[in-house]
């Protein structure tokens, strides 16, 4: 079973920042958390992954608690490209990912 | 960096026989690939995970003689589905570990598999 838990569903307005929330009160000392994204009909997207600081890069940033229970992926000005299903996944220990049922981020017009 | 391919994008083809495919890294070496599967409006369930010079471990449930899996060199893993079925219609997804210390996946864009 997926080991995070994320709202089934979530509206963005286009330009503003998506504010992509995630649980993963089980996560152990040695697991990152990684998004992934997925437009219709296509292999999911690497997005972004992190262990214990803030990462950014050119898609996002991720933004993890303290006690790393908990982290928000946010897309600064998102587009109506970003419209998608983003999954929030904490990394296994041999490597495998197991895939949740993810947000679907809807941006609108 | 970090490109995956497959092929075929998509095949249909006719119950009782088998498909093969492709999943490469194009820019970097994977010693670890995983095969998905994914139905519609469903997440993606792994099927399997591919390991270079070894034979696969695949997940509860899933058929090791139905879903044969070769991971012949560093850049390729295939997947073939024996005397395939309607049921078998699906989503197919592979991914390549990246070895940089975080188990980054980078994904292949899948193949449409129908079975008539």
């Amino acid at each position: 079973d997926a080991k995070t838990t994320q709202p089934p569903s979530m509206d963005c307005a286009e330009g503003r920042a998506a504010n992509l929330p995630c649980n993963h009160s089980t996560i152990s000392g040695n697991e990152y958390v990684y998004w992934y994204r997925q437009i219709h009909s296509q292999g999911p997207q690497y997005i972004i992954h992190g262990l214990k600081n803030n990462e950014t890069n050119e898609m996002a940033s991720l933004i993890i608690t303290e006690d790393r229970k908990s982290s928000t992926l946010i897309l600064p000005h998102a587009t109506l490209r970003d419209t998608a299903v983003y999954y929030c996944i904490v990394g296994g220990s041999q490597g495998n990912l197991i895939f949740g049922k993810g947000t679907k981020l809807s941006v609108k017009p | 960096g970090a490109v995956v391919s497959q092929h075929p994008s998509w095949v249909i083809c006719k119950s009782g026989t088998s498909v093969k495919i492709e999943c490469r890294s194009l820019d970097f070496q994977a010693t670890t690939m995983f095969w998905y599967r994914q139905f519609p409006k469903q997440s993606l369930m792994l099927m399997a995970t591919s390991n270079e010079g070894s034979k696969a471990t695949y997940e509860q449930g899933v058929e090791k003689d139905k879903f044969l899996i070769n991971h012949a060199s560093l850049t390729l893993s295939t997947l073939t589905v024996t005397s395939a079925h309607p049921e078998d219609s699906s989503f197919y997804i592979c991914s390549a570990r990246r070895e940089t210390g975080t188990d980054t996946q980078y994904f292949g864009p899948g193949t449409r598999l129908t079975v008539l």
